[in-house]
């Protein structure tokens, strides 16, 4: 089993439309909890950072976290042509080798006009 | 300002070129970061620079030489390298390493082409 799970898609909504991505891990060292946001051929830029449990709300996204499941979401309400990108989680532990960030695979992300 | 600049932006390169990539950050991060990323795949940590220090090197191949040579500037030095090192290579900084509450922020990346 892979440490972190994330469904590749592709997921094509229109715009408007509410988006759910999600990713599930397997550690339960991880304490920190990202989404990056990556256009294609550009850098990964943070969208989202929560550490533990818990919701976080910024403009249309919504993190979510519930380490009792090993669960983390991303919403993206009222979604735009200009958020499709790739959406990639992130999470990492505390320190040492246990801080790197381990990546879920992306879900590629398209919304249509 | 979260930027972080990387320089060139495409780079292509033969197997017996010696060439060098380029990253900035002026946030006063004192941790950055060295990843490779393969088409359709998430990025894959290389290298970890704290305080000036190498303090991680993910088993990466002797044809990739980090430097940092102050807390601003993080170079990586190709030589030898062969096609299947063709990626984007992405820098990253942030705060000061891997413990506590550190984001890492990414630069835009360097488009290598190993000919």
């Amino acid at each position: 089993q892979k440490e972190v799970e994330q469904d590749p898609g592709p997921l094509s909504v229109p715009e408007g439309a509410i988006v759910s991505l999600n990713c599930t891990y397997s550690n339960s060292a991880f304490q920190y909890f990202m989404w990056y946001r990556q256009y294609s051929r550009k850098g990964p830029e943070l969208l989202m950072y929560t550490y533990s449990s818990g919701n976080k709300e910024d403009g249309r996204f919504t993190a979510q976290v519930d380490k009792s499941s090993k669960y983390i979401s991303l919403f993206i309400r009222d979604s735009q042509p200009s958020d499709s990108a790739t959406y990639l989680c992130a999470m990492r532990g505390y320190g040492g080798s246990q801080g790197n960030l381990i990546f879920g695979k992306g879900t590629k992300l398209s919304v249509k006009p | 300002d979260t930027e972080v600049t990387q320089t060139p932006k495409h780079l292509v390169m033969g197997m017996t070129n010696k060439k060098s990539l380029k990253c900035e950050q002026h946030m006063g991060h004192r941790a950055m970061y060295w990843y490779k990323q393969k088409a359709k795949k998430p990025p894959e940590l290389m290298f970890v620079y704290s305080y000036e220090k190498l303090s991680i090197n993910e088993s990466v191949p002797s044809r990739f030489s980090p430097e940092c040579p102050n807390s601003s500037l993080l170079n990586l030095h190709l030589h030898a390298l062969q096609p299947e090192d063709s990626a984007l290579y992405l820098c990253a900084s942030s705060r000061d390493g891997t413990s506590g509450y550190n984001e890492q922020f990414f630069g835009p990346g360097t488009r290598l082409t190993v000919l």
